[in-house]
């Protein structure tokens, strides 16, 4: 059985670019969520998905967005990068909100 | 406003000694759940314990307990005989009611030296 897993592992951009992560949840989970973690800091909530819905956000801008496709993959799209979103981008799967088991994750880079 | 606090940035220890990594939160919640999670240096959090707020007993899983205590808003867990595989940082986190979100305390970085 498959865990969490999230695509690419690593990906280097450079500023005003858009970026397009993947995550694929564990077998049997329907909800997705996506976290930020900064170097040295503990990973900050930015949005989650349930039936292809957002059903609840973070305090992250509108350039942050995401999608949620009927096999319960999701995407976390970010436009006009910024230095400061230098960041390991982390999924997590779950059958409710009380369940969050994460991926390996995705690291960015924006030069 | 929630919040999860760990006071100890980073904590050194020679193996087999006993280890103790503290947690407090805020949440005016009634009903929420706390998690504790290990973050190797690969980068995956790998979920150790959920516990819900109406369930104060401990728990313990092999050399590793939890002691939680709604009096004083803490949840801390102990590694006994700490080995070298045990070094990571380890995140305390809350989930309130039925927001669907983490909030993660900043981490306690343990460093097993053998």
């Amino acid at each position: 059985d498959a865990g969490v897993t999230q695509s690419p592992t690593h990906l280097i951009k450079t500023r005003g670019q858009q970026v397009t992560l993947r995550c694929s949840p564990k077998s049997g989970h329907d909800t997705v969520s996506w976290y930020q973690q900064a170097l040295g800091q503990g990973p900050q909530f930015i949005f989650q998905y349930y039936e292809e819905e957002e059903r609840q956000r973070g305090n992250f801008p509108d350039r942050f967005s995401g999608h949620q496709f009927p096999n319960y993959s999701s995407e976390l799209n970010v436009n006009a990068l910024l230095l400061g979103d230098s960041a390991l981008y982390l999924c997590a799967s779950g059958t409710d909100e009380r369940w969050q088991y994460f991926g390996p994750g995705t690291r960015l880079l924006v030069l | 406003a929630q919040k999860v606090t760990q006071a100890q940035t980073e904590i050194s220890v020679v193996e087999k000694e006993d280890v103790t990594l503290d947690c407090v939160y805020e949440t005016r919640d009634t009903t929420y759940y706390l998690f504790w999670y290990k973050q190797p240096p690969s980068g995956e959090l790998v979920f150790l314990i959920r516990r819900n707020s109406f369930d104060e007993q401990n728990e313990i899983s092999g050399r590793y307990s939890w002691n939680f205590q709604k009096s004083t808003s803490s949840f801390n867990f102990t590694i006994t005989a700490s080995q070298v595989v045990d070094s990571a940082v380890y995140f305390c986190a809350l989930s309130g009611g039925n927001t669907g979100k983490l909030i993660f305390g900043q981490g306690t970085t343990l460093q097993v030296k053998p």
